[in-house]
C-alpha cells in the first residue's frame, strides 16, 4: 500500500510569487491535515480537510490556503510569499471509520525556499 | 491553551545504553498521544499511540506510557543503537480535532558507536 505521497518535494521561489503544493494521501483516508515545520516555530497546524470540507484550521494568516478534491487529494497554496515562510511542509492522512484512533500518517513533505 | 514540552532538547548516549525520553501536557484532555521519529530531512514515522484509556503501547525496543493526570508520558528505548539517532517528537490530540496534533519541540537523539 503506497504512503502519503507529496510533491514537489523540493522548490525554490522569490518573495511575492505563490506556491500551491499537492498531497495524495493513502488508499482509503479520507482525511488530510496540513503542517508547517520550521526551526524556530517547530511542527504547527495548517488545516485539516475531510470529504471536500475544510473541518479545521490553524492560526495562520489568509495567504495559507487548502481545498480537497473528491478523490481525496489535497493542495495548499501559499500566496505573496514572504522569507518567513520557507519551511518544510508536511501532509498527513487519517483512516477513517467509527472507532478510529485518529492515528496520522506523514508524507515526505515539500521542502519550500524563499529567496 | 495545550501546550507541549520535551525534556532534553538533546540527548547523547553510547550504543547498547537503556534510555528514557519524557513528554509533558498542560492539558489532560487528550484524545491520544503519538511519539514519532524525524529523520534529517524526511518526514515523520509514527512510533508509538497510545489512546487516552491506555496506559502504554510497546513496539519492539519500545516502550511508551502515558499518565494523563499528571500530564506525562515517556518513551523507553531499550539497548540503543547508531540507527536509533534522530530526532523524536512527541504530539497530542486533543477531543474533537481530527487531524490536529499539538507537538513538542522533540528531543534529538545521538547514539554512539
Amino acid at each position: 500500500k503506497a504512503g502519503v505521497t507529496q510533491t514537489p518535494r523540493y522548490l525554490i521561489k522569490t518573495r511575492g510569487q505563490q506556491v500551491t503544493l499537492s498531497c495524495s494521501p493513502i488508499s482509503g483516508h479520507r482525511s488530510v491535515s496540513w503542517y508547517q515545520q520550521t526551526p524556530g516555530q517547530g511542527l504547527q497546524f495548517l488545516f485539516e480537510y475531510f470529504s471536500e470540507t475544510q473541518r479545521n484550521k490553524g492560526n495562520f494568516p489568509g495567504r495559507f490556503s487548502g481545498r480537497q478534491f473528491s478523490n481525496s487529494r489535497s493542495e495548499m497554496n501559499v500566496s505573496t510569499l514572504e522569507l518567513g515562510d520557507s519551511a518544510l511542509y508536511l501532509c498527513a492522512s487519517t483512516p477513517p471509520g467509527a472507532g478510529n484512533t485518529g492515528e496520522l500518517f506523514f508524507g515526505e513533505g515539500s521542502r519550500l525556499t524563499v529567496l | 491553551k495545550q501546550e507541549v514540552t520535551q525534556i532534553p532538547a538533546a540527548l547523547s548516549v553510547p550504543e547498547g545504553e537503556n534510555l528514557v525520553l519524557n513528554c509533558s501536557f498542560t492539558d489532560s484532555a487528550i484524545y491520544n498521544l503519538q511519539w514519532f521519529r524525524q529523520d534529517p530531512g524526511k518526514g515523520l514515522t509514527s512510533l508509538l499511540l497510545i489512546q487516552s484509556s491506555q496506559r502504554e503501547q510497546t513496539s519492539g525496543r519500545l516502550n511508551a506510557s502515558l499518565d494523563k493526570s499528571s500530564g506525562r508520558s515517556t518513551l523507553y528505548i531499550a539497548a540503543s543503537q547508531p540507527g536509533d539517532s534522530a530526532t523524536y517528537l512527541c504530539a497530542v490530540m486533543e477531543y474533537n480535532q481530527g487531524g490536529k496534533l499539538i507537538f513538542g519541540q522533540g528531543t534529538e537523539l545521538s547514539v554512539k558507536p
